[in-house]
């Protein structure tokens, strides 16, 4: 079964500073992966996702994160933090495999931006 | 625009009382989820479907009910057997299984 860690519950960087949050996941072949993020008392929002091809993906607010295969990761990168980023992220791995059932999220990191 | 709407945004239970969560989407998704959200827990499924007329138990379905008689909606009734049911009650769908989810904004439910 598929399986996602997020090592970090909560984080404090910077105003500015580079930002990084950690998603390991278990999964036995290349897996579907997400990171979305939470503003307190809102839905969650997709800010990329890893279907194929190139390891380094971009997404929305100046996110990226880059598939690891050798080390199971998807970590995601900012390089520099905006207050507005202080939110809980979640990562997520979901199969290629129609018939493997539904995606599996991580437990979240708050990321609080210091001034 | 295409999105999940989700109501009421707050929603307050007697004891002993079931009330019903409303999840509607308009992004002709076939699958739809209910998350339930404690402090510091992350998101716990409740129920999912595939398909209309169809839904599976997620990890936490003890104490709550849900249809799925249109695609378009997917209701979620917390019952008087779950007991503790304040949390923030968040409803997704997407095209498949394994794909994108897509969030409505959340219920937060409170006993009085």
């Amino acid at each position: 079964a598929q399986s996602v860690t997020q090592p970090d519950i909560h984080i404090t960087v910077s105003e500015g500073a580079s930002l990084e949050l950690r998603c390991n996941y278990s999964y036995g072949a290349t897996p579907y992966l997400f990171w979305y993020v939470q503003s307190p008392g809102q839905g969650l929002q997709l800010l990329l996702k890893y279907f194929s091809g190139d390891t380094l993906v971009q997404g929305i607010k100046g996110f990226e994160a880059e598939f690891k295969r050798s080390q199971s990761s998807f970590n995601l990168r900012k390089p520099s933090v905006h207050w507005s980023d202080a939110a809980e992220y979640f990562c997520a791995v979901g199969s290629p495999n129609t018939n493997a059932g539904k995606s599996t999220f991580g437990d979240g990191t708050t990321l609080t931006v210091k001034p | 625009d295409g999105g999940i709407t989700q109501s009421p945004k707050y929603l307050f239970r007697k004891e002993g009382q079931n009330v019903t969560l409303s999840c509607e989407q308009n992004l002709n998704h076939d699958a739809m989820y209910w998350y339930r959200q404690d402090p510091g827990q992350g998101l716990r499924l409740i129920y999912y479907s595939q398909i209309v007329n169809d839904f599976q138990k997620g990890d936490i379905a003890e104490g709550y009910s849900v249809s799925r008689e249109k695609k378009e909606s997917f209701p979620l009734t917390v019952t008087s057997a779950q007991k503790n049911p304040t949390a923030f009650y968040l409803c997704a769908s997407s095209t498949g299984l394994q794909g994108t989810q897509h969030f409505g904004d959340g219920t937060r439910l409170s006993i009085l």
